[in-house]
């Protein structure tokens, strides 16, 4: 099925660990976006990539670095855990256009002990 | 700066009964508005989505939501609620030249028999 494709889906790290959350659209669109979602929060801007080769930061963009590494692929790398990255991570991507649909993936959940 | 705020982090209502959650938005310029709904463990999905051409819009599922410029507000409702309703629901905004997302705290849908 088209779409976006996150890995992985469930994730336990120690502090000060690192890890790379992927992220692959399969729908040819120019944009992608990284989400973090925290109860009573809602979804929260981390990064985002508004065509290849360009990224930007979001809301909340510390302890985060990307990587948009073709048009296909988007990675969120966690360089050093802490309990504050504890949170459900959604990829999204759209076409590069204003007022356009974004299309999610089914999330990574991660847990940093 | 662009900001949404929804009004109540869980609403309940019996099945059959009106559903109504609250959205408003805080934009400098006409923005572009939309619903998204996330079941349990899901990503989210596309209810409707306002972009100017009409004030009244209609998604999927039987939801609708009213723009209304005077009161800077997007509610959504549904006639009669059903128990696969149940899940929870994010208010979104776009600014005119913008693709990212702000979205809200979102508000949980309880549906009782």
């Amino acid at each position: 099925n088209a779409g976006v494709t996150q890995t992985p889906k469930f994730q336990v790290l120690k502090t000060g660990q690192s890890m790379t959350l992927q992220c692959a659209q399969d729908m040819n669109h120019n944009s992608m976006y990284w989400y973090r979602q925290d109860p009573g929060m809602g979804l929260r801007l981390i990064y985002y990539s508004a065509s290849e080769g360009t990224t930007d930061k979001g809301e909340v963009p510390n302890g985060y670095n990307v990587s948009r590494l073709n048009k296909r692929e988007f990675s969120l790398r966690l360089e050093s855990a802490a309990p504050s990255q504890t949170s459900v991570y959604f990829c999204a991507s759209s076409e590069a256009r204003q007022g356009i649909v974004y299309t999610f993936g089914s999330g990574t959940r991660l847990t940093v002990v | 700066a662009q900001s949404v705020t929804q009004l109540g982090s869980h609403v309940s209502v019996s099945e059959g009964a009106l559903v109504l959650l609250r959205c408003n938005y805080s934009s400098s310029v006409p923005p572009y508005l939309f619903w998204y709904v996330q079941y349990p463990n899901q990503g989210l999905q596309l209810l409707l989505k306002y972009t100017s051409a009409a004030t009244l819009v209609k998604g999927i599922n039987g939801f609708e939501a009213e723009f209304k410029k005077s009161e800077t507000s997007f509610h959504l409702t549904k006639p009669s609620a059903h128990m696969s309703d149940a899940a929870e629901y994010f208010c979104a905004v776009s600014e005119e030249g913008y693709s990212t997302l702000t979205f809200g705290k979102g508000t949980m849908l309880l549906v009782s028999p």
